[in-house]
């Protein structure tokens, strides 16, 4: 079974300084890996996924993500966070040899300080 | 170009009561995936459907059912509605196949509280 763990509920930085929002990973086969960002009472919003290639995927808004085999993980960055990235980020993974469904983490939520 | 579009956007049902919540995929889409999200969860896959047919399914009852039409639009049914299944409910459109590199085009989610 394929799953998803953000380890942190609550990501909070100064604008301007570097956004981290941590995300591992579990599945038997090659992984497929995304980023979404919800806005409140709102859908979901694709970011950037990891397909196969480079390790680091550029994606909206600034936001990139480096894919690590060997530690399954797969953190979301950007260098400069502003106060319009705050919001609430799901990791999600998909084993595309057995699966057609994504799995999502729980969330973090990020706040970013004026 | 339409993005996903779901209705209604809220709505309240008592207990035991049944709802149905439609979905208009993305233009050039072909594969509709529901979702539940309770508050404060992630999204929880209920089924997906392509070529009018079930692909796969999550673990929810067979309360919930769903349907796809031959314009590739969907709706998600669920039955005899319990408290616990108030949640945004997430519908998702993708290429079922061949372009398909997985991600999901979201709609804004239709709110369903059950009292």
């Amino acid at each position: 079974a394929q799953s998803v763990a953000q380890p942190e509920d609550q990501v909070n930085v100064a604008e301007g300084n570097p956004l981290t929002v941590k995300c591992t990973y579990s599945v038997s086969g090659n992984p497929y890996l995304f980023w979404y960002v919800q806005y409140p009472n709102r859908g979901l919003q694709f970011l950037l996924k990891y397909i196969t290639g480079d390790n680091l995927v550029k994606g909206s808004y600034g936001f990139e993500a480096e894919f690590n085999k060997s530690q399954t993980s797969f953190h979301l960055k950007k260098p400069s966070a502003l106060v319009s990235d705050s919001a609430l980020y799901f990791c999600a993974v998909r084993d595309m040899a057995k699966d057609y469904k994504l799995s999502f983490g729980a969330g973090t939520t990020v706040t970013v300080r004026a | 170009d339409a993005g996903v579009t779901q209705s209604p956007t809220h709505l309240i049902k008592t207990r035991g009561q049944q709802v149905t919540l439609r979905c208009s995929p993305k233009s050039g889409h072909d594969t509709v995936s529901w979702y539940q999200q309770a508050l404060g969860q992630g999204p929880q896959f209920i089924f997906q459907y392509y070529e009018e047919e079930e692909r796969q399914r999550g673990n929810f009852p067979d309360r919930f059912s769903g349907h796809q039409f031959p314009n590739y639009s969907s709706e998600l049914n669920v039955n005899a509605l319990l408290l616990g299944d108030s949640a945004l409910y997430l519908c998702a459109s993708s290429l079922g196949s061949g372009g398909n590199t997985g991600e999901l085009f979201f709609g804004e989610g239709s709110r369903l509280t059950v009292l």
